[in-house]
């Protein structure tokens, strides 16, 4: 069974720096990963993927996410937050080859950006 | 705007109630899911159609049943309600399976009273 921990429910940080939002996966197999974003009172939106190749993708609105084998993470990154960047963030995985088609999400961590 | 369309937008009914809501996915896909998030239960997958065909099946009640049609809008059925489902269900569509990316409808807020 494939399951995806987020083990932050909530990620604070001061708009200007560096944020990190943390996502660990345990899958059968290797993964395909995924990043999305939901704003208040919206649907999410997909922000980037991982799939196969280098281990660094690059997504929307200047997010990228480091996929690591060894430590079954694939944290979500901006080098400098904006307050608008304040939202609820899914990490999501399924395994590949096979298995079930529907990707597992997280719980979700909300990140707050402070002026 | 991801494209998928969902209504209504607000849903209040009364317990025991049956209700409908639609979606329509994005121009030219194929798959449509549907998911119930709760504050406390988080983003739940519920059922998964593929060109008018169920393809999984997850955390759905008895209570609850879908489909899609032959023109790809999907229509997911809520009966003998319960104050418990009270939540927000959102619909996705993607192109293909597993692969890629799923876009999310804007949902629907249903309260149960």
């Amino acid at each position: 069974a494939q399951s995806v921990a987020q083990p932050e429910d909530q990620v604070n940080v001061a708009e200007g720096n560096p944020l990190t939002v943390k996502c660990t996966y345990s899958v059968s197999g290797n993964p395909y990963l995924f990043w999305y974003v939901q704003y208040p009172n919206r649907g999410l939106q997909f922000l980037l993927k991982y799939i196969t190749g280098d281990n660094l993708v690059k997504g929307s609105y200047g997010f990228e996410a480091e996929f690591n084998k060894s430590q079954t993470s694939f944290h979500l990154k901006k080098p400098s937050a904006l307050v608008s960047d304040s939202a609820l963030y899914f990490c999501a995985v399924r395994p590949i080859p096979g298995g079930s088609y529907i990707p597992t999400f997280g719980r979700g961590t909300s990140l707050i950006v402070h002026p | 705007d991801s494209g998928v369309t969902q209504t209504p937008k607000h849903l209040i009914t009364a317990t025991g109630q049956r209700v409908t809501l639609r979606c329509s996915p994005r121009s030219g896909d194929l798959s449509v899911y549907w998911y119930q998030q709760s504050l406390d239960q988080g983003l739940q997958f519920l059922i998964q159609y593929y060109n008018g065909e169920e393809r999984a099946k997850g955390n759905i009640l008895e209570r609850f049943s879908a489909q899609q049609f032959p023109d790809l809008h999907s229509e997911l059925n809520l009966s003998s309600l319960e104050l418990g489902d009270s939540a927000l269900y959102f619909c996705a569509s993607s192109t293909r399976q597993g692969i890629d990316e799923q876009f999310f409808g804007p949902g629907t807020r249903l309260t149960v009273l």
